[in-house]
Order: structure tokens, then sequence, then C-alpha cells
């Protein structure tokens, strides 16, 4: 099983500063990878595929980059929707697995 | 649009049954895979199980192999999932998640999720 892991667990941060959110994984899942961003009570929603694609309707200041093990998610500059948890996922091998998560909080 | 909408959740004691239900819409249920994904209350993301387009082909966590079945009725667009010899450690939001077009193993829409508690 492929363990990804998170860091840092949480991230304070102010609005209209920048983040960087890393997954690294326990062996080379290539490009591979899935960001997803979770709010209170709702469904996790696809922010980034394959590494460094944007799902549909995802805006620009959100990024992804990286390959084989590590991998970065950037957000430009924070907008008030963005306080929320983000967790990779990787879709290498079965079984499918999730990273613990990184919560990004308003400082 | 794409909606998914979980049914079926509730509390049932360990050793017990339970079957999840996701209703979809606003898409060509048919022709996409669909995974059961579940989050334990204040904890992560944990996948659960994938089906097939068609539904020949599925995959399990082996948390859960051997006591949880994925199924799907098309001509209902339907996704199930049977849930038997349910442990405490097996509460949980059950989340219904479509794949990404070709891709299986991508969870581009999800339902808002059912909750399973399994509890004395």
């Amino acid at each position: 099983e492929i363990v990804l892991t998170q860091s840092p667990a949480t991230l304070s941060l102010s609005p209209g500063e920048g983040a960087t959110l890393s997954c690294r994984a326990s062996q080379s899942v290539g490009t591979y990878l899935a960001w997803y961003q979770q709010k209170p009570g709702q469904a996790p929603r696809l922010l980034i595929y394959d590494a460094s694609n944007r799902a549909t309707g995802i805006p620009a200041r959100i990024s992804g980059s990286g390959s084989g093990t590590d991998f970065t998610l950037t957000i430009s500059s924070l907008e008030p929707e963005d306080f929320a948890v983000y967790y990779c996922q990787q879709r290498t091998n079965w079984p499918l697995t999730f990273g613990g998560g990184t919560e990004v909080e308003i400082k | 649009e794409v909606q998914l909408l979980e049914s079926g959740g509730g509390l049932v004691q360990p050793g017990g049954s339970l079957r999840l239900s996701c209703a979809a819409s606003g898409f060509t249920f048919s022709s996409y895979a669909m995974s059961w994904v579940r989050q334990a209350p204040g904890k992560g993301l944990e996948w659960v199980s994938t089906i097939s387009a068609g539904g020949g082909t599925t995959h399990y966590a082996d948390s859960v192999k051997g006591r949880f079945t994925i199924s799907r009725d098309t001509s209902k667009n339907t996704l199930n999932l049977q849930m038997s010899s349910l442990r405490v450690e097996d509460t949980a939001v059950y989340y219904c998640a479509r794949a990404q077009s070709s891709v299986w193993t991508l969870f581009d829409s999800w339902g808002q999720g059912t909750l399973v508690t399994v509890s004395s």
C-alpha cells in the first residue's frame, strides 16, 4: 500500500498570503496524484489531477506540481473560501490511498 | 447537473448489516465507474470500493474485503454497498463518488454522504 504523508498538519495564514502544502509518497506514483478540498460539513471537491491539471472550474491561483514521490499544492493568494482541509490521493496502485490532510486555517 | 444522493445510513449493532444506496442523475450512469469513500468522525478520507462502468470489475480496501459488496443497477441508476459483519471502526460518513470520465481512480463528483454508526 502506498502511504501518503501530508505536511504540515495545519497551516495558519491570513487572506492574501500564499500557501504551500506538501504530499510525500512512500514510493513513486509518477504523476498520478490528485488534490481535493473539503470544507466543514461538505463533501470533498476535486481540485487538481495528475499532479498539475486543474479540474473544471478551479481558479488559476490554485496549482499543483511534482512527480515521483514529492508533490506540492500552491495557493498563490488565499481567498476566504480557500480556508479548508486539503487531501492528496494517489491512483497509481490499488488500494487507492489518501493523505492525512492539511488544514489551512485563518490566522 | 450531476447529482448523487446517498441513503440507507443509520445506527446498527456490531455484527449487523446495512445496505447503502446512491441515486445518480444528470449523467449517463452506465458510462462511469463509481466508488464509495468513507470518513470516520473527525478523521481523513478512506477509499472503500470501486466498481467499473459495466459492473464486471470491483476493487475493495483490505479493511472491508469479504464483508462489503459493491454493486450497481443501471436500470435504476443506483449504486449500492451491502455491508455485513459491521464493526465499530466502520462508523463513518459514506460518500458515493463518480469517476472522472474513463479514469476509474479519480473522483470528480461526490454526494453529500450518509452516516453509518456501528454501536451497541
